[in-house]
């Protein structure tokens, strides 16, 4: 079945620091790729998407490009803010339905200070 | 606009009792999903409606668990025969039409069976 496999956190990084956070996907097919961000106390919001391979998603400084050769949709952003506490989810959708129903990581909280 | 939302926000309740979570989607979204968020763990696909009819039940883990969609907006998601195990957050999501098009989250009810 479908899976995706993230890096665990916490992931702790001072303010301007450079981040990435890993994520390899299993799937028949060739699903689009997800990252849905957490906001304390907030819903799961999306943060960006790449729908094919080479695809690059961007969203708020964030980057992730979908490797098809590697299955993986690394997350990066170049100089991390305080604002970016949060915990991060990489998704993907089943290319082999209808229903585009998300399977996700099991989510990495990144932890930002001054 | 008002976004997807979902009552009560928490709900406490004893083993083997019935319990009935509500999500109101964005107006129009013709597509609703449900998913279970175990602490520590990223979201897991329950159940999907394209309208009223439910396209996509695979997720349910057993028979104790139904939802329905009467009219194609508001969804009920219902647990009978609670068990500790049920204890999560139960995430409702919509979209516009449930193909590839982005999913907009709700707050989620934090289910607690005591």
């Amino acid at each position: 079945g479908n899976s995706v496999t993230q890096m665990e956190g916490p992931v702790t990084l001072s303010e301007e620091a450079f981040l990435t956070i890993n994520c390899t996907y299993t799937a028949t097919g060739y699903p689009s790729l997800f990252w849905y961000v957490q906001y304390p106390g907030e819903g799961l919001q999306l943060l960006l998407k790449a729908t094919k391979a080479d695809d690059k998603g961007s969203n708020k400084g964030f980057e992730a490009t979908y490797r098809k050769e590697t299955t993986s949709f690394h997350l990066e952003k170049g100089s991390v803010q305080v604002s970016d506490s949060a915990v991060y989810f990489c998704a993907l959708s089943d290319p082999t339905g209808t229903a585009s129903k998300l399977t996700f990581g099991t989510g990495t909280r990144l932890q930002v200070t001054l | 606009g008002a976004g997807v939302s979902q009552t009560p926000s928490n709900k406490v309740t004893e083993k083997g009792k019935y319990v009935e979570l509500r999500c109101d989607p964005i107006s129009g979204h013709t597509a609703l999903y449900w998913y279970r968020q175990s602490l520590g763990q990223g979201p897991e696909f329950l159940i999907y409606f394209q309208g009223t009819g439910a396209a996509d039940d695979s997720g349910l883990p057993n028979d104790r668990f139904f939802a329905v969609r009467p009219e194609g907006s508001v969804s009920t998601l219902k647990i009978q025969r609670t068990e500790r195990g049920d204890s999560a957050v139960y995430l409702c999501a919509s979209s516009s039409n449930g193909l590839m098009n982005e999913q907009y989250f709700g707050p989620g009810t934090r289910l607690t069976v005591t």
